[in-house]
Order: C-alpha cells, then sequence, then structure tokens
C-alpha cells in the first residue's frame, strides 16, 4: 500500500488566496483526521470523519477553514481567504475506526502564507 | 477529559546509554495508548502501542514501553540510544469503546549525543 497521500507538498501564497490541501487515505480505513503542526501550538487536530461524515470540527480554527469528505477515497482541506498566521504544515491521517488502531500520517503539506 | 502529558520539552542521552521518555495520562475508562516518532520533515511514524495484556510492549527499532496503571504511565524506554534516536517523540491516547478522537502529548524531543 502507498500509505497516506497528501498534495501538493508545498504551497506557497500570498494572503487572501483560496488554499486546498488533498489527502488520499489509505484504502479501507474509514477514519480520517485533518491536523495542524507549528513550532508555537505543537500538533493540533482540526477535524475528523468516521465513514465520511464529520465527527469533531471544534479544532477547526475559523470560519476560513472547511473540510469536506466527498468519498471513502478523497478529503479536503480548504482556507478561504488565506492569512499568513495560517502557515504551518497541515498534516492528513487515517485509520480503521475502531479506536484501539493507530493512525497512519501522511507526509504533510506545508504551507506559507505571505 | 481525556488527556495526555509528556513534562520533558527535551531530553539528551548518551549514545549508548538507556533512554527513558516519559508519559502521563488520564482517561475516565480504559486506555489505549500509543507511541509515535517524528523525523524532520517527516510525518508522525507508528511505535508501538498498548491495548491489553502484558504490561511491557514491544515496538519499532528497539523501543519498549511500560504500562502502569496505578502510576497512569506508560514511559517509553530503549536499553542502548542510537544517535539515529534523535528526534521528537509523543504518546497518545485513546479510550477503550469510543472510537474518538486520539489525544497527543505535546511532544518530547530526543537528543542523542554521539
Amino acid at each position: 500500500d502507498a500509505g497516506v497521500i497528501q498534495s501538493p507538498r508545498h504551497e506557497v501564497t500570498e494572503m487572501g488566496q483560496e488554499v486546498t490541501l488533498r489527502c488520499k487515505p489509505i484504502s479501507g480505513h474509514n477514519s480520517l483526521f485533518w491536523y495542524r503542526q507549528t513550532m508555537m501550538r505543537g500538533l493540533e487536530l482540526l477535524i475528523y470523519f468516521n465513514n465520511n461524515v464529520p465527527i469533531d470540527d471544534s479544532g477547526m480554527p475559523e470560519d476560513r477553514f472547511s473540510a469536506k469528505m466527498p468519498n471513502a477515497s478523497f478529503s479536503t482541506l480548504k482556507i478561504q481567504p488565506s492569512e499568513p498566521r495560517d502557515s504551518a504544515v497541515y498534516f492528513c491521517a487515517s485509520s480503521p475506526v475502531h479506536s484501539s488502531y493507530e493512525q497512519y500520517f501522511g507526509p504533510g503539506t506545508r504551507l506559507t502564507v505571505t | 477529559a481525556q488527556s495526555v502529558a509528556q513534562p520533558e520539552d527535551q531530553v539528551n542521552v548518551a549514545e549508548g546509554n538507556p533512554l527513558t521518555v516519559k508519559c502521563t495520562y488520564s482517561v475516565s475508562g480504559n486506555p489505549y495508548l500509543f507511541w509515535y516518532v517524528q523525523y524532520p520533515n517527516r510525518g508522525l511514524q507508528f511505535l508501538l502501542k498498548y491495548i491489553t495484556g502484558d504490561n511491557l510492549v514491544k515496538g519499532s527499532y528497539g523501543f519498549e514501553a511500560e504500562f502502569n496503571k496505578s502510576q497512569t504511565s506508560f514511559h517509553l524506554k530503549k536499553p542502548s540510544a542510537l544517535v539515529s534516536d534523535s528526534a521528537l517523540y509523543f504518546c497518545a491516547v485513546r479510550e477503550v469503546h469510543r472510537d474518538d478522537k486520539i489525544i497527543f502529548g505535546k511532544g518530547t524531543r530526543l537528543h542523542i549525543l554521539p
């Protein structure tokens, strides 16, 4: 299996632009998680889905952030409009639903907003 | 509410010496416990987990962890440290029978000195 796939790996954009991050989970995994990592705040859970349904989005920082999972093999995290403080590494992770299973992380998308 | 504490931001160990990275947790029920490692510019990688059974769990790269229910701890250990073990280590907890989000600690940076 190729593991969790994220694209793009790097994104540089100007403040005010829309940014879309993409994730393909491991086949057969029905939980998907979006995280953000910064030096100041560490690793933060933004939102997670079970069976394509958003379960907890309490970590989404503002209405500028939105996430979708239209099917079991694809999810997007969108920031519109982007701001410099959104600069971070964004990780996607997937796992089977049962809580005994570990999560598998993608390589991350490094976002820089200038 | 679930929580995880990693009391040390950084741990320095000489190569060849034993290492310990500390983790304590809080859940209302029984826990599933996990350790992850993050190398520079990479996603988190699963190291080991405690689900049930033996309190001493063995994982990847020679790491092990001991579950101590009375002290609510799950410290990561390795008998002989390698320079290549230098990385950021995260402890995480999930509550049994709750298909819920996993709670990560803030991470401990491990430096192995040659």
